[in-house]
């Protein structure tokens, strides 16, 4: 199983970045996905989910309205677009696949955003 | 929205010994519990789910237990690999998980 993610960068207050993360080894279309986000020296925080049939869609309250999850099974990828972002969203944003509705069994190795002016 | 709190912040051990983590639920979350380990520069990597299932390659010597809001990550005996820092997290609300603050167990 490999989770690569990508689109990380420096922003200001107020831009946007589009995040993607690139699955394989396992069933793709079969899989929920998750977006979970580090501050620097921080602890984790849940950002987004996205069910396997892309039917659902979950975000937390501190992105709610500012943050877009989507999928595209043909390219096996998760995107998160991120908009009207703020200093506070300044981290390391993990791609994690579901386990079963009940963990997260994999990870990758994270993308970092940093949002300053 | 259930919080967890995690304890002690940080555990100084030796290799060798028994660490025992501790997580406290704000209301009950069943069994609907994760632990992660999460060494510097790394990803975080599941152990436990569903309070006492360990996942796969996880050693033995790594066992969780708990229901409803009181739950213990158990290290049997310390090895030098296991020095890294372990969070919690509760699915009761899936898909919107929350995770504890962390626990830090650090060599002695």
């Amino acid at each position: 199983v490999q989770l690569v993610e990508s689109g990380g960068g420096v922003v200001q207050p107020g831009g946007s970045l589009r995040l993607s993360c690139a699955a394989s080894g396992f069933t793709f279309s079969r899989s929920g996905i998750h977006w979970v986000r580090q501050a620097p020296g921080k602890g984790l925080e849940w950002v987004t989910f996205i069910r396997s049939d892309g039917s659902d869609k979950k975000y937390a309250d501190s992105v709610e309205g500012r943050v877009t999850i989507s999928r595209d099974d043909s390219k096996n990828t998760v995107y998160l677009q991120m908009n009207s972002l703020r200093t506070e969203d300044t981290a390391l944003y993990y791609c994690a696949k579901d386990l079963a509705e009940k963990a997260i069994d994999y990870w990758g190795q994270g993308t970092l955003v940093t949002v300053s002016s | 929205e259930i919080v967890l709190t995690q304890s002690p912040a940080t555990l100084s051990l030796s290799p060798g010994e028994r660490a025992t983590l501790s997580c406290r639920a704000s209301q009950s979350v069943n069994t609907y519990l994760a632990w992660y380990q999460q060494k510097p520069g790394q990803a975080p990597r599941l152990l436990i789910h569903d309070a006492s299932n360990r996942a796969t390659d996880i050693p033995a010597r790594f066992s969780g237990s708990g229901s409803g809001t009181d739950f213990t990550l158990t290290i049997s005996s310390l090895e030098p690999e296991d020095f890294a820092v372990y969070y919690c997290q509760q699915r009761s609300s899936w898909p919107k998980l929350t995770f504890g603050g962390g626990t830090k167990v650090e060599i002695k």
